[in-house]
């Protein structure tokens, strides 16, 4: 196993592009989280699914942002018409439903910059 | 409330312990985690303690639970180089499935 594996590692783009981030999961793993993490900041919850089924949302995932998980393995993370205020590094973990509470396991995140 | 505080740095020689600091609000917390992130890396989980324990030691981790005062604390005993990196504290509440996280502490050994 390879672990939370994110792409693409590093993202660039202009002021009202559309971005996708991937995410694959640890393949065992049914829980699957998305956390934004600004500069000098903790990562900030997002969204969290359970196998295909997106269970919660965060305030901070505005109408612009969107997150798929469609046969319950990898993720992908949607930001439509972006602001220069969604610069940040989006991290992805997976658990699963066993050992949710000792921790997830974290990929090493898509950084993304918004010009 | 689920704000989570540490301080930002700490700076400490190789060789002596580094204690790292975190105070929580929300006393419905169920876990307290400790993670480590080096630069241009994921979070990687350090340990954990259960909210009914006070101590959780685990090879040259010490974890310290004040639940009254809502305070967790790292020990770090005979700190490397290669423990350099950031510390976060982060706090799960009620089913876990959302984590709390502070604002990290920089920690610096001088060799």
């Amino acid at each position: 196993d390879t672990g939370v594996s994110q792409n693409p590692r590093h993202k660039i783009t202009k002021r009202g592009q559309n971005v996708t981030f991937r995410c694959d999961p640890i393949s065992e793993h049914n829980r699957l989280y998305w956390y934004r993490q600004t500069l000098g900041q903790g990562p900030e919850f997002l969204t969290y699914f359970q196998n295909e089924a997106q269970l919660e949302k965060s305030r901070l995932l505005s109408d612009r942002f969107s997150a798929e998980r469609p046969k319950g393995s990898f993720s992908t993370l949607e930001i439509q018409r972006t602001e220069q205020g969604d610069s940040a590094m989006y991290l992805c973990a997976s658990s699963s439903a066993g050992t949710g509470t000792f921790g997830y396991t974290f990929g090493s995140g898509t950084r993304l910059t918004v010009v | 409330g689920e704000d989570v505080e540490q301080s930002l740095f700490l700076s400490v020689r190789e060789g002596d312990s580094s204690v790292i600091n975190c105070t929580y609000t929300d006393s419905s917390s169920t876990y307290l985690y400790w993670y480590k992130q080096e630069p241009g890396a994921g979070l990687q989980l350090l340990t954990y303690i259960f909210s009914n324990m006070d101590m959780k030691q685990d090879q040259r981790l010490t974890v310290l639970l004040n639940k009254k005062d809502k305070h967790l604390s790292l020990r770090i005993a005979d700190t490397q180089t290669g423990d350099s990196a950031i510390y976060f504290c982060a706090e799960s509440i009620g089913t876990g499935n959302q984590f709390y996280f502070g604002t990290g502490t920089s920690l610096t050994v001088i060799p």
